[in-house]
């Protein structure tokens, strides 16, 4: 069975440092995708970064970038220069490529970025 | 563009009653996803309705039910609730099948709470 990672429940840095947030999985499949998704306050779920398992390159969007290791199944993310409003809860999630994969989530990292 | 929507946003119900939630997606997107969200399981997924059809089903009994209809509205009912129904119940519309990973859009989420 598929599963998602996240080891830090919690973490707090001051506003302007960088943050690496981790996220391992086990998979048997060799296509899939993983995602992280952001969770402020008010609830409301956003994507953050998509990586394609088959892409070596890793993704970056803006402030955000990501570690991944195939090998390792291992995806983390990096917040760089971090601000306020990005106080938030985070999930890793994972998903095949197969019809019948479901995303699974990890069980989330509860950022909070420090004034 | 009106982002996905969720009715209602809070609830109580009793043991025993049934519920049903609604989700209106992004205009134009034809997938819809259901999770429910506790601080215990963490986010879980409960099914995928494209285009009318049940594409995928997570791992809840069968209490839990959905809908989609061919506006692509889609509903949740979960009938003879228990406690541990309470939860957060998300809803997620993207313009592809879940599988093909298009982006994910997430309402804000009816908040049950079973008494």
């Amino acid at each position: 069975a598929q599963t998602v990672t996240q080891s830090q429940p919690e973490m707090s840095v001051q506003e302007a440092e960088t943050v690496t947030l981790s996220c391992t999985y086990d998979t048997s499949e060799n296509n899939y995708y993983l995602f992280w998704y952001k969770q402020p306050p008010s609830r409301q779920m956003i994507l953050v970064i998509r990586q394609e398992a088959y892409k070596q390159q890793n993704a970056t969007e803006n402030r955000f970038s990501v570690n991944f290791q195939k090998a390792a199944k291992s995806f983390s993310l990096k917040i760089s220069d971090s601000q306020l409003g990005d106080t938030a809860m985070y999930f890793c999630a994972f998903i095949g490529m197969n019809r019948d994969d479901k995303i699974i989530f990890g069980k989330g990292t509860r950022l909070h970025i420090l004034p | 563009k009106a982002g996905v929507t969720q009715t209602p946003r809070y609830l109580i119900k009793t043991r025993g009653q049934q519920v049903t939630l609604s989700c209106s997606p992004i205009s134009g997107h034809r997938s819809v996803s259901w999770y429910q969200q506790t601080p215990g399981q963490g986010l879980q997924f409960l099914f995928e309705y494209f285009s009318e059809t049940q594409r995928n089903k997570g791992n809840f009994p069968g209490r839990f039910s959905g809908r989609q209809f061919s506006n692509s509205r889609s509903e949740m009912n979960v009938s003879t609730l228990e406690l541990g129904d309470s939860a957060l119940y998300l809803c997620a519309s993207s313009l592809a099948p879940l599988a093909g990973t298009d982006t994910q859009y997430f309402g804000p989420g009816t908040r049950l709470t079973v008494l």
